[in-house]
């Protein structure tokens, strides 16, 4: 059973437009989460991230919201770049004993259209 | 630069051969993990060191062990391999409880026929 889900594998945008990235989750104990960013042959590279008790993370063109009473966290892009194109997965922080432990979802790739 | 280095970056075996797929970090940090990641499931814990001398289990771990050669070195082995097990293999870093941000490695591309 996926504690952090991803439901759209793929998404187009215009370049210039806002990307919206959406990630869903079953766990209410998890303290942290993050976005990772990754582009084809290599390693996902850390994006932002929120902690459970903020509900808006902002740097630069990337802002991540979070809704703890629907589970929900959404990253937003804007504007969207063509270097934006890459696959982003959605990762949630266990808290206590668990807490050095991340887990993913399964991903969405995004793709930015001229 | 500094980072975390994984060998090999591809590898094919026949089922039943054995491997050892190994990564290095030159950060200092204290805690290491093995995630495989395939189509549609992301990525997936397979074994984790939270601190030099100490293993555990993740997600995924039937089939690995590991091996936490020092504070540097975290190693996966397959001791009989299987091609449930053709995934592409990530190490990665962190310093621990209070930092959250992973650094990958590139990974390795592992192909059992």
């Amino acid at each position: 059973d996926q504690q952090v889900k991803q439901n759209s594998p793929s998404l187009s945008v215009q370049e210039g437009r806002i990307s919206i990235l959406n990630c869903d989750y079953t766990n209410s104990m998890f303290d942290y989460f993050l976005w990772y960013k990754k582009y084809p042959a290599e390693g996902p590279t850390f994006l932002i991230s929120i902690s459970s008790i903020k509900d808006k993370n902002e740097d630069g063109r990337f802002t991540v919201f979070l809704n703890k009473s629907a589970k929900h966290l959404s990253l937003h892009i804007v504007p969207s770049q063509p270097g934006d194109s890459a696959v982003y997965f959605c990762a949630a922080r266990g808290e206590g004993s668990s807490a050095s432990k991340i887990i993913f979802g399964s991903g969405t790739r995004l793709s930015i259209r001229p | 630069n500094a980072g975390v280095t994984q060998t090999p970056k591809f590898q094919v075996l026949k089922t039943g051969q054995s491997m050892t797929l190994q990564c290095a970090q030159d950060m200092n940090h204290n805690s290491m993990y093995w995630y495989r990641q395939d189509p549609g499931m992301g990525l997936r814990l397979i074994y984790y060191s939270a601190s030099e001398g100490t293993t555990d289990k993740g997600e995924v771990p039937n089939g690995y062990n590991v091996s936490r050669l020092n504070k540097r070195e975290f190693s996966l082995r397959l001791e009989s391999a299987a091609p449930s097990q053709t995934s592409v293999y990530f190490c990665a870093s962190s310093e621990g409880y209070l930092n959250y941000g992973y650094t990958f490695g590139s990974g390795t591309r592992l192909t059992v026929v």
